[in-house]
């Protein structure tokens, strides 16, 4: 079975320009979410879609945003990116969105490097 | 807001010693869940153990086992018989419901032999 895949593993863009993540989830997994991982943050929640909805957010400016397609691959886009963008982004994918049911086992990929010089 | 902390930035352990990660979360939440994930040098997150809030029975996954104190807030990974291949940063992670995980800052863990 294969895992979360994400692409592309590594991207250099300047100061400005915009950027797309794609993230293709486990086979049948209908849930992607979407962290941001930096060595003065951490690990934080972007977002989450379920069934090509958005059904979670966290606290990041609107440069950040995403998307699902009905395959449930998931892009996530950042526009007039800054230096502090720079960072490790991380999907992962669920069987289901939880849903006041439970939190569920997330499936990571191993990450979209970003350097934004 | 739901923060979890982990206040060991750096831990060593000899391999087949036994190691203990801490974590400690605050909610005002009664049902949660909590998870310890692991990140080697390969940068792939991977799950180590999962534990409900409600179930008063401590996770225990082959050498990973969780000591989960709910008053106290406390749910720190005890690792036996430490290999090299659990050399990898380790993080502590807090969710209520759904999958937006709160993640601590993490504790890289050095095994050596």
């Amino acid at each position: 079975k294969a895992g979360v895949t994400q692409t592309p593993r590594y991207l250099i863009k300047t100061r400005g320009q915009q950027v797309t993540l794609s993230c293709s989830p486990i086979s049948g997994h209908r849930s992607v979410s979407w962290y941001q991982q930096t060595p003065g943050q951490g690990l934080q929640f972007l977002f989450e879609y379920f069934s090509e909805t958005q059904r979670n957010k966290g606290n990041f400016p609107g440069r950040f945003s995403g998307r699902q397609f009905s395959n449930s691959r998931s892009e996530m886009n950042v526009s007039t990116l800054e230096l502090g963008d720079s960072a490790l982004y991380l999907c992962a994918s669920s069987s289901t969105t939880g849903d006041g049911t439970g939190a569920n086992v997330l499936t990571f990929g191993a990450g979209s490097r970003l350097t934004v010089l | 807001a739901q923060t979890v902390t982990q206040s060991q930035p750096e831990m060593s352990v000899q391999e087949a010693e036994t190691v203990t990660l801490s974590c400690t979360y605050d909610t005002s939440e009664n049902n949660y869940y909590l998870f310890w994930y692991k990140q080697p040098p390969s940068r792939q997150m991977i799950l180590v153990i999962r534990q409900e809030a409600y179930k008063q029975q401590n996770a225990t996954e082959n050498r990973f086992s969780v000591n989960f104190q709910k008053a106290a807030k406390s749910f720190s990974l005890k690792i036996s018989d430490s290999q090299l291949g659990d050399t990898a940063m380790y993080f502590c992670a807090f969710a209520e419901y759904g999958n937006k995980l709160v993640f601590g800052a993490g504790t890289i863990l050095r095994v050596k032999s």
